[in-house]
Parts: C-alpha cells; sequence; structure tokens
C-alpha cells in the first residue's frame, strides 16, 4: 500500500532560524495537503498541493509539490515560537485514500 | 474553530466491549473521514463516507464500521475492543471527496 514518510521526526531551532520538512510518498499522489498539530490539540488545515511543481507560499510558509508528484516540502523562514508544534502532510492517491506522514515535531527555542 | 464537533471528548471501556463515537460536520460538508491517532503518530485512515455510502477504507478490521446519516453528520462503531484500540479518534469533514479535511477536536478512547 501507499506509504509516505517524513523526515526529520523532530526538529529543534533557535527562534528566528529556518526550518524544513520534507514528505516523500511511494507512490505518485494526486495532491498533498499539510497540516500543523498543536500538542494536545486536532489537526489544522495548511495548505493543498494539486499540480506537478506547484509552489505556494503563506507569509513565511512555502510549500512546493515534486515534479513527479511523490514528494513535498514545508519550508518556515525565520521561526517564531507560535511555529512549534507537529507538521503533517497527507497524499491522496487516485481512490480518495488519504496517507498520513508520522509528522516532524518543530520546537523553537526563544 | 472547524465547526466538526465530536462526542464523547473521553470514553473508558473494557477489552471486549463495543463503542460508539459521534461526529457533526462543518455545515454544507457532504464528507466525512475517520482517523485513528495514537500517540506520536500521524493519523491513520480508517474510512471516508460520502453522501451516506462508505468510499474508502484503510486497513482496518470489519470490526470498525461506520455510518454517514442523512445530514451527513457520522458514527464510528467498534466492536470486541482490544488494548490497542486506545487513541484518539478524529473525524474530519470536507466540501466534497479530494477536499481540504477540517478535523474535530476528537474522542480520547481508552481500553483497559
Amino acid at each position: 500500500g501507499q506509504q509516505v514518510m517524513q523526515i526529520p521526526q523532530y526538529q529543534h531551532v533557535q527562534e528566528g532560524e529556518d526550518f524544513t520538512t520534507y514528505c516523500n510518498s511511494s507512490t505518485t499522489l494526486s495532491n498533498i495537503q499539510w497540516y500543523k498539530q498543536r500538542p494536545g490539540g486536532h489537526p489544522v488545515f495548511l495548505i493543498q498541493l494539486v499540480k506537478s511543481g506547484e509552489v505556494k507560499k503563506q507569509k513565511r510558509l512555502t510549500f512546493q509539490f515534486g515534479e513527479a508528484k511523490k514528494n513535498s516540502s514545508l519550508h518556515i523562514t525565520a521561526t517564531q515560537t507560535t511555529d512549534v508544534g507537529t507538521y503533517f502532510c497527507a497524499g491522496r492517491d487516485n481512490a480518495g485514500k488519504s496517507t498520513f506522514g508520522d509528522g516532524t515535531t518543530l520546537t523553537v527555542k526563544p | 474553530e472547524t465547526g466538526v464537533t465530536q462526542s464523547p471528548t473521553h470514553l473508558i471501556k473494557t477489552r471486549g466491549q463495543q463503542v460508539t463515537l459521534r461526529c457533526s460536520s462543518q455545515s454544507g460538508h457532504n464528507t466525512v473521514s475517520w482517523y485513528q491517532q495514537a500517540l506520536g503518530q500521524g493519523p491513520q485512515f480508517i474510512f471516508q463516507y460520502y453522501r451516506e455510502e462508505e468510499n474508502g477504507r484503510g486497513n482496518f478490521p470489519p470490526r470498525f464500521s461506520g455510518l454517514q446519516f442523512p445530514n451527513y453528520s457520522s458514527e464510528l462503531n467498534v466492536n470486541a475492543l482490544e488494548l490497542d484500540d486506545s487513541a484518539l479518534y478524529l473525524c474530519a469533514s470536507s466540501l466534497a471527496r479530494g477536499y481540504e479535511q477540517y478535523f474535530g477536536p476528537g474522542t480520547r478512547l481508552t481500553v483497559t
């Protein structure tokens, strides 16, 4: 079955440093979604990428979808303490099934 | 908030018992997906309902079953509970299949 891997599992940064998490799927995806989950909370939708090579930005966050639609990345510029949480990618196949990665947990030291 | 509600918030059951979890979708959303999230892991897809029909299922045994009602609210039923079923159960509604998902706060199930 489809597998989605995320690296790194954990990332500790100093406030102001950049952060990147990578997502790789074993199969070609229909689309990919990114979510953020704060400790004790539920996943919150950030963005969806559909097109091959697509790049989208949300303020300090930049999302990319690979040309082969099998990988994606999320980059945060100049992290802030409010960025802490676990970032998940979720790859959707043509049958509509979403497979989540195990997430990258970001901690930011002020 | 997402407008997706789940009940109950917490639940403690004994191994072998049955449980029903409920989810109320965001207004206008006809698609509901259920996920199981163990501690430190990503949500695992259980199944999805679209307009009252099951529309995709993950690698979960038949003792995990569901329903979607005409108002698009949904239930997750788990029979013969096992200790490993202890987890956070999340439902997510979306405007249609393939759209972004809006998660509810989850039900924390503990099986003893």
